[in-house]
Parts: C-alpha cells; structure tokens; sequence
C-alpha cells in the first residue's frame, strides 16, 4: 500500500509554544488529508479535513485558530498546535486519500505538553 | 449522518480459536467500509475493504470480512487467532471523510 509519513513521532513541548506536525505521502498524490486526534484507549476523533491548496474544513468543536492546518501541496499536510497547554497533549494521526477511496495512516504523534 | 458502531470494547480468544470482531454500520447510498489494526503508539493499518462485488472479503494476516446487508454488519473474523493478533481494532466508513467506530480492543490468549 502507499506510504505516508508523519514526523515527529514523539515531541515534549513547554506549555505555551507552538509545535508543528508533519505528513507526507511519499508515493501518491493526495488531494485530501484528514487530521485525527486520539485520546488513551478511545476512537479516533476527526478534527478537519484539508485539501490541496484550500482551507481546512474544521469539525465542530476544534478551534481552527489553535490548531492550523495547512496543505501547500499535494505531498504535504501541516498541523500547528499554537499556544499548546497540557491538555492538548494527545496521539495526533494524519491520513491521506488518494483518488480513489482509500486512507493511508501515518504513524502518529504523541504530544506532550509540559 | 453515517455511523459506525463497534458494540464490544473488548474480545478475548484463545491461540488457535476463530476470532469475531463485529461492526455495524449506518449510512446513506452505498457504505464503502474498512477495517484498520492499530498497535500501541503507532498509526493504523490497513486490513480490507469492502467496495462492491463479493460480500466476503479477504485481507492482510489473513483477516477477512463479511458484509451484509440486511443485517448492515461488516465483521472481521479470522478463522485461527494469533497471539501476534492481539491489538486494538477499528471499523471505518468513508462517505467523503472516514468515520470510525469506537474501536475494540482483541486479546489472545496462548
């Protein structure tokens, strides 16, 4: 299947910073990337959904202003997490579709605000 | 609004045994529905799809999947369970953005 990476894998921020996500899809162009947010032991909440080269569509509830999605190109998604507090520690998972129907994972990022 | 529930938190199974993780679904027009495998601390991982054609469909580890529809349920099941299969499990629907249910936890037991 293709391949999408996230980086980093693991991140301690001090409470107040901003911190940066990565993903890429190495072998496919993706036209649509999703965000997710993962607490311990639970489902996966989706957070937004980005498309190449438009704004981020956020799900209720997520502040588009804390947490900055941007999708400059087809191989290239981005969540910031400005101003990150304690409680925004979490796993932190982006996916990319294809053309088709198919999502493919990154392998996550645990943030850790201290 | 589509929808995806996953009715147990956890399945146990002895090594050796056939394994069941049930997902039932409800959405609009035609379901295009997965299952994914997620280990500690990592990403999901792809195990099938459901499109159209076959009810029965095969995947990775040697999962499969039944979709029926009258009964709106897409259960993985494997017909002998690996120790090495132990993992938490979701159930996806995609109508333009995926959806997942609540994820149920598979433990085999030697």
């Amino acid at each position: 299947g293709a391949v999408v990476s996230q980086h980093p894998s693991r991140v301690i921020c001090k409470s107040g910073t901003s911190v940066k996500i990565e993903c890429r899809s190495l072998d496919f162009q993706a036209t649509t990337m999703f965000w997710y947010r993962q607490f311990p032991k639970q489902s996966l909440m989706l957070m937004a959904t980005s498309n190449e080269g438009s704004k981020a569509t956020y799900e209720q509830g997520v502040e588009k202003d804390k947490f900055l999605i941007n999708h400059a190109s087809l191989t290239l998604s981005t969540l910031t997490v400005t101003s990150a507090h304690p409680e925004d520690s979490s796993f932190y998972i982006c996916s990319a579709r294809d053309r088709l129907t198919e999502a493919f994972f990154g392998q996550g990022t645990r943030l850790t605000v201290v | 609004a589509q929808s995806v529930a996953q009715p147990e938190d956890q399945v146990n199974v002895a090594e050796g045994n056939p394994l069941t993780v049930k997902c039932t679904y409800s959405v609009s027009g035609n379901p295009y529905l997965f299952w994914y495998v997620q280990y500690p601390n990592r990403g999901l991982q792809f195990l099938l799809k459901y499109i159209t054609g076959d009810n029965l469909v095969k995947g990775s580890y040697g999962f499969e999947a039944e979709f029926n529809k009258s009964q709106t349920s897409f259960h993985l099941k494997k017909p002998s369970a690996l120790v090495s299969d132990s993992a938490l499990y979701f159930c996806a629907s995609n109508t333009g953005k995926l959806i997942f249910g609540q994820g149920t936890t598979l433990q085999v037991k030697p």
